[in-house]
């Protein structure tokens, strides 16, 4: 079965360069959302998308901003990156149809040097 | 290859009813486990944490259990009410390589009056 597809796997960044981390939804699926987990923490929600309009934002900083796309597709778009922004980042999408079950991507390890 | 398996998928239950949500796992080596609670669209709520040493701990209407050895965890709610009605969701940590997470798909619970 089909998953979550993040893109890239890895990314190496420096220090106020930008970076596009991309999420595919499991196919019909209408939810997205998109998390933070830095070394050691537990994963911070940062932000998330239905039928792509924002449905809910957590602490996502004003450097980052976010879309969810006609084919359901998600990009977090991150500026001016610094030290802090190395986590991984995860994407989930869930359907509000049926049993809502949220399905997680292998994520994406960002390191800003 | 790490896995999460919760069960059930999904449940319903009348308003001030019990009920047990379980979660398997094959992470390895272990680190901690952690139950959320997520309405859907919005960022998820941590219930517990769990280290291996732990083998219950509650948070108000929610007991998480931990069995170590049979790399089980439930987490019971008592006395439940409408606004119990989400998506809970087990993750479970990993020792190492940035404690990578793994995550279930979630129970969705519904509490009916």
């Amino acid at each position: 079965a089909a998953g979550v597809i993040q893109s890239p796997r890895h990314l190496i960044k420096e220090k106020r360069e930008t970076a596009t981390l991309k999420c595919y939804p499991i196919p019909r699926h209408d939810t997205v959302y998109w998390y933070q987990q830095g070394p050691g923490q537990d994963p911070q929600f940062l932000i998330s998308f239905y039928e792509k309009m924002q449905s809910d934002k957590g602490s996502i900083p004003d450097r980052f901003s976010a879309q969810q796309f006609s084919d359901y597709h998600s990009e977090l778009n991150m500026s001016s990156l610094e030290l802090g922004d190395s986590a991984l980042y995860f994407c989930a999408s869930s359907s509000l149809a049926g049993v809502h079950t949220q399905y997680f991507g292998p994520g994406t390890r960002l390191t800003v040097l | 290859k790490n896995q999460v398996e919760q069960s059930p998928q999904s449940l319903i239950i009348l308003e001030g009813k019990n009920c047990t949500l379980q979660c398997n796992y094959t992470v390895s080596p272990f680190s901690n486990l952690r139950w959320y609670k997520q309405d859907t669209g919005r960022g998820p709520v941590s219930l517990t944490i769990m280290t291996f040493s732990e083998n219950t701990k509650s948070n108000g209407r929610y007991t998480a259990t931990l069995d170590a050895d049979t790399k089980q965890s439930s987490l019971h709610i008592t006395a439940s009410q409408l606004s119990d009605s989400a998506s809970y969701i087990c993750v479970v940590s990993a020792k190492g390589g940035g404690n990578k997470l793994t995550f279930g798909t979630g129970t969705q619970l519904k509490v009916e009056l």
